[in-house]
C-alpha cells in the first residue's frame, strides 16, 4: 500500500526558503497517471492547493503562489519536493504532500507543521 | 477564477439526524466535485469523487449529488465518528484546484 511522508525543518525563518520533501512507499513515484501535490492549511482554516508534478516531471503551480514555488522530483529517492522562497508569517501553515488521479487527491501524508518566526 | 462556497460553515446535529451540506461553484463546473472529511489532527480523507461517486471503503450513507453550479453532500444517518470538518473541492479548470471554505460538523 502506498505512503506518503513529509519530512522538513519545522521552524524557517522570514525571508528564508521552505524545504519540505515528500517520501514515497509501497509504490513508484514514476507510475503514470498520477499527480503529486503540494497543499497546505493555515492553522484553523481551509485548503489551499500549492502546485504538482507529474511523473514526467511537468508542473503547475497556484497562480497566487507561482513566483515563490519550486517541486521537484527525485525519482532514485522515490521522492518530490517542495520549496517555496522568501517566506513570511503567512506561510505558516501544516502541509501536505498528497497523491491521485487528474482530479482529486486519495492518497495524503499526515502533513507537517511548519512555522515561519525568527 | 472558481470561487466554491460552502453552507453553513458549521452544523450541531444529533446521531441519526439526516445532514445535508451544499456547495456552490461561482460558474459551470458540470460534476467535477469532489467531497473530502478531515477529522482533528488527521489529513483529509477523500469520500465522494465526481460530485456523486462513493470513494471505495466510504460507509454508504455519505452520499453527494448535483451538477452545474449547486452540489450537496449528505450524512443519511449521522454517527459519532463523523464528526469532521468537511470541505468540497473542484476541478473543472484543471490543473487548478479549489476548496470551499470547510463545514465544520460537531454533535448536539
Amino acid at each position: 500500500q502506498v505512503q506518503l511522508q513529509e519530512s522538513g525543518p519545522g521552524l524557517v525563518k522570514p525571508s528564508q526558503t521552505l524545504s519540505l520533501t515528500c517520501t514515497v512507499s509501497g509504490g513508484s513515484i514514476s507510475s503514470g497517471g498520477y499527480y503529486w501535490s503540494w497543499i497546505r492549511q493555515h492553522p484553523g482554516k481551509g485548503l489551499e492547493w500549492i502546485g504538482y508534478i507529474y511523473y514526467s516531471g511537468s508542473t503547475y503551480y497556484n497562480p497566487s503562489l507561482k513566483s515563490r514555488v519550486t517541486i521537484s522530483v527525485d525519482t532514485s529517492k522515490n521522492q518530490f519536493s517542495l520549496k517555496l522562497s522568501s517566506v513570511t508569517a503567512a506561510d505558516t501553515a501544516v502541509y501536505y504532500c498528497a497523491n491521485g488521479a487528474q482530479g482529486y487527491f486519495d492518497l495524503w501524508g499526515r502533513g507537517t507543521l511548519v512555522t515561519v518566526s525568527s | 477564477d472558481i470561487q466554491m462556497t460552502q453552507s453553513p460553515s458549521s452544523l450541531s446535529a444529533s446521531v441519526g439526524d439526516r445532514v445535508t451540506i451544499t456547495c456552490q461553484a461561482s460558474q459551470d463546473i458540470s460534476n467535477y466535485l469532489n467531497w473530502y472529511q478531515q477529522k482533528p489532527g488527521k489529513a483529509p480523507k477523500l469520500l465522494i469523487y465526481d460530485a456523486s461517486n462513493l470513494e471505495t471503503g466510504v460507509p454508504s450513507r455519505f452520499s453527494g449529488s448535483g451538477s452545474g453550479t449547486d452540489f450537496t453532500f449528505t450524512i443519511s444517518s449521522l454517527q459519532p465518528e463523523d464528526i469532521a470538518t468537511y470541505y468540497c473541492q473542484q476541478y473543472d479548470n484543471l490543473p487548478m484546484y479549489t476548496f470551499g471554505q470547510g463545514t465544520k460538523l460537531e454533535i448536539k
